[in-house]
């Protein structure tokens, strides 16, 4: 089985609402990641968590908050979005990490902020 | 730093025809590479990946060679299906990158019965 999971499949909020995005995997990985793909654009990476500690955030504004409770789960929370930030977030994950690992992704959550 | 570039799209083909999508890299040190594939309204699928040079990746009837000397990982398909319109995105991760994907800017695939 190799399916990551992600819900909701689509959101829609407003500049002052808090929302989180949740992803799961049990696939027994190590390493889950959340991408931002805007129309037309290639997924562009946002964090990266190994073994449940943040390993990578790219530069990534505050008001997205990543966490990793536990090695199947990996949320986003969202706060005070700008209608910008509206785009398609993608999860994924690795077994371990590893450079010549498959990334698996999620179908993703469209989010639309007004 | 590392990047990959892809022939500009959209590509439309008729059924049963050749495909061909370029994909060139920079990198440094030994990159490993993949092809990934996104249907409408989805997530990424991995379709292929090679990992040290001269390996062939293949799936579903795609293949792509790693050619470390012209840096290139170009995906062909003998005989497309309507099925295989998608959008189809190159990237590479390297050592020095950590688990970082470099994508390409994809190539949009449509396929006419």
């Amino acid at each position: 089985d190799t399916e990551v999971t992600q819900t909701p499949k689509h959101l829609v909020m407003g500049m002052t609402n808090k929302k989180s995005l949740k992803c799961e995997q049990h696939m027994g990985h190590r390493a889950m990641y959340w991408y931002k793909q805007k129309a037309k654009k290639p997924p562009e990476l946002m964090f990266v968590y190994s073994y449940e500690k943040l390993s990578i955030n790219e530069s990534v504004p505050s008001r997205f908050s990543p966490e990793c409770p536990n090695s199947s789960l990996l949320n986003l929370h969202l706060h005070a979005l700008q209608p910008e930030d509206s785009a398609l977030y993608l999860c994924a994950s690795s077994r371990t990490g590893a450079t010549q690992e498959t990334q698996y992704f999620g179908p993703g959550t469209r989010l639309l902020v007004l | 730093g590392n990047s990959v570039t892809q022939m500009e799209g959209p590509v439309t083909l008729s059924e049963e025809a050749f495909l061909t999508i370029n994909c060139t890299y920079t990198a440094t040190g030994y990159p490993s590479l993949f092809w990934y594939v996104q249907y409408p309204g989805e997530g990424l699928q991995l379709l292929l990946k090679a990992t040290k040079a001269d390996d062939k990746g293949s799936n579903k009837g795609f293949e792509a060679t790693y050619r470390k000397e012209t840096t290139s990982f170009h995906l062909e398909k003998g005989s497309v299906q309507v099925s295989d319109s998608a959008v189809y995105f190159c990237a590479l991760t390297t050592i020095q990158g950590a688990q970082k994907l470099v994508f390409g800017q994809g190539t949009r695939l449509t396929i006419n019965p």
